[in-house]
């Protein structure tokens, strides 16, 4: 069974630093691209980043390039983000997602984790 | 960039009811185009992929149908379940995902 679980969710001052984590299981972690979405509180859904399954290849929204940093760590099976010059527009919930099939890119959420909460206030 | 317009951003409905959610983009994606439905405090839960393919698991209640600019979310008999957000998603630039704002399904 395919699990995602997101983990590092925190209260956290503007203009400070936060890294997620999204273990996964169940699958063969190495052989899937892995997404960051993210949602505002009453908000709609937003992506956030993407990398492919060796980690070698990165995308970001603008919103967040150039703060945001993503990676991961195949022989953990952990995908993470770097959250970096946090602003109260960063506050969310965040969700790791992946596609069902493998490949570079995610083009379909077939599988989320449950979400790690995001505050950015004073 | 693409985006991505649902209508309407909210509907009341019966139990039993035919419900039809619209998405638009600003220019053509093809048939990359998925359909979520989120209920409060849970994750997005995938219905329909590539426009018209049901998930695995889903009730066969849910169809979508489109291409190109227009596209479909049908529930064909709505159930108490069904009272949820759903957006769209457009994949045709992947890796960046762009999202409908949403529609909420409420009870009537």
């Amino acid at each position: 069974e395919v699990q995602l679980l997101e983990s590092g969710g925190d209260l956290v001052q503007p203009g400070g630093s936060l890294r997620l984590s999204c273990t996964a299981s169940g699958f063969t972690f190495s052989n899937y691209a892995m997404t960051w979405v993210r949602q505002a509180p009453g908000k709609g859904l937003e992506w956030v980043s993407a990398t492919s399954g060796s980690g070698h290849s990165t995308y970001y929204a603008d919103s967040v390039k150039g703060r945001f940093t993503i990676s991961r760590d195949n022989s953990k099976n952990t995908l993470y983000l770097q959250m970096n010059s946090l602003r109260a527009e960063d506050t969310a919930v965040y969700y790791c997602a992946k596609d069902a099939k493998g490949g570079d890119y995610v083009r379909v959420g077939a599988y989320w984790g449950q979400g790690t909460q995001v505050t950015v206030s004073s | 960039d693409i985006q991505m317009t649902q209508s309407p951003s909210s509907l009341s409905a019966s139990v039993g009811d035919r419900v039809t959610i619209t998405c638009r983009a600003s220019q053509t994606i093809s048939s990359y185009l998925n359909w979520y439905q989120q209920k409060p405090g849970k994750a997005p839960k995938l219905l329909i992929f590539e426009a018209s393919s049901l998930q695995s698991g889903v009730p066969s209640r849910f169809s979508g149908s489109g291409s190109g600019t227009d596209f479909t979310l049908t529930i064909s008999s709505l159930q108490p379940e069904d009272f949820a957000t759903y957006y769209c998603q457009q994949s045709y630039t992947t890796p960046g995902w762009t999202f409908g704002q949403g529609t909420k399904v409420e009870i009537k």
